[in-house]
């Protein structure tokens, strides 16, 4: 299988706290991608980083890509309640959008 | 930003009846469509690519005549469960990209189905 696995598969944490998940995957990218989603519902594009990047952020977001480990982490920063939900990674070998998913990580943000 | 609409967002049936599945692109034109499954606290999984004016193209492993697509316009693909089983519930969720926007999907909301 080429899914993406990622750790932790679920992390709890209070309020205020950073979160972070990692991701690995097995093959050569084209991108890389998070998205999230809450209970029951479709999922939400979060960030997309290129092959060819290193880092990037988007507000509270911060996504790494290490294309030699073949790993990539999301980090939430000053957690809140509302960014409780199953955040996913995905890889794109090409340009057809074609994303194979990894298996989550479930967070909680607790008050 | 792009939106994805997905009908029903859930549904009951009784095995051995079929249940269509539409998921429409309300402000954008989608020549493809990814169709995925998802069981509980698990991944998504790909079943499907659908193409406009032609034939889906499966993933290994899923039976195209049960699991029926249709992308008959630029705005509106279906999913339809033929002769539903129980192993069949399981929470289906469509997908699609703008062309232009490289990689990035908008999802609809997802549909549940559970077949009794």
């Amino acid at each position: 299988s080429q899914q993406g696995e990622e750790d932790p598969q679920a992390l709890s944490i209070q309020e205020g706290e950073n979160a972070t998940m990692n991701c690995s995957y097995k093959t050569s990218i084209n991108n890389l991608q998070w998205y999230r989603q809450n209970s029951g519902r479709g999922l939400v594009h979060l960030i997309l980083i290129r092959s060819n990047e290193r880092e990037k952020h988007s507000g509270r977001l911060r996504v790494t890509l290490d294309t030699s480990k073949k790993s990539s982490s999301l980090l939430i920063t000053a957690s809140r309640a509302a960014d409780t939900a199953s955040y996913f990674c995905a890889t794109g070998t090409g340009t057809a959008s074609k994303l194979t998913f990894g298996t989550g990580t479930r967070l909680q943000v607790t008050l | 930003g792009a939106v994805v609409s997905q009908h029903p967002s859930w549904v009951i049936c009784k095995s051995g009846t079929s249940v269509k599945i539409e998921c429409r692109s309300l402000d954008f034109q989608a020549t493809t469509m990814f169709w995925y499954r998802q069981f509980p606290k698990q991944s998504l999984m790909l079943m499907a690519t659908s193409n406009e004016g032609s034939k889906a193209t499966y993933e290994q492993g899923v039976e195209k005549d049960k699991f029926l697509i249709n992308h008959a316009s630029l705005t509106l693909s279906t999913l339809t469960v033929t002769s539903a089983h129980p192993e069949d519930s399981s929470f289906y969720i469509c997908s699609a990209p703008i062309a232009g926007v490289t990689g990035e999907l908008f999802f609809g909301e997802g549909s549940r189905l559970t077949v009794l």
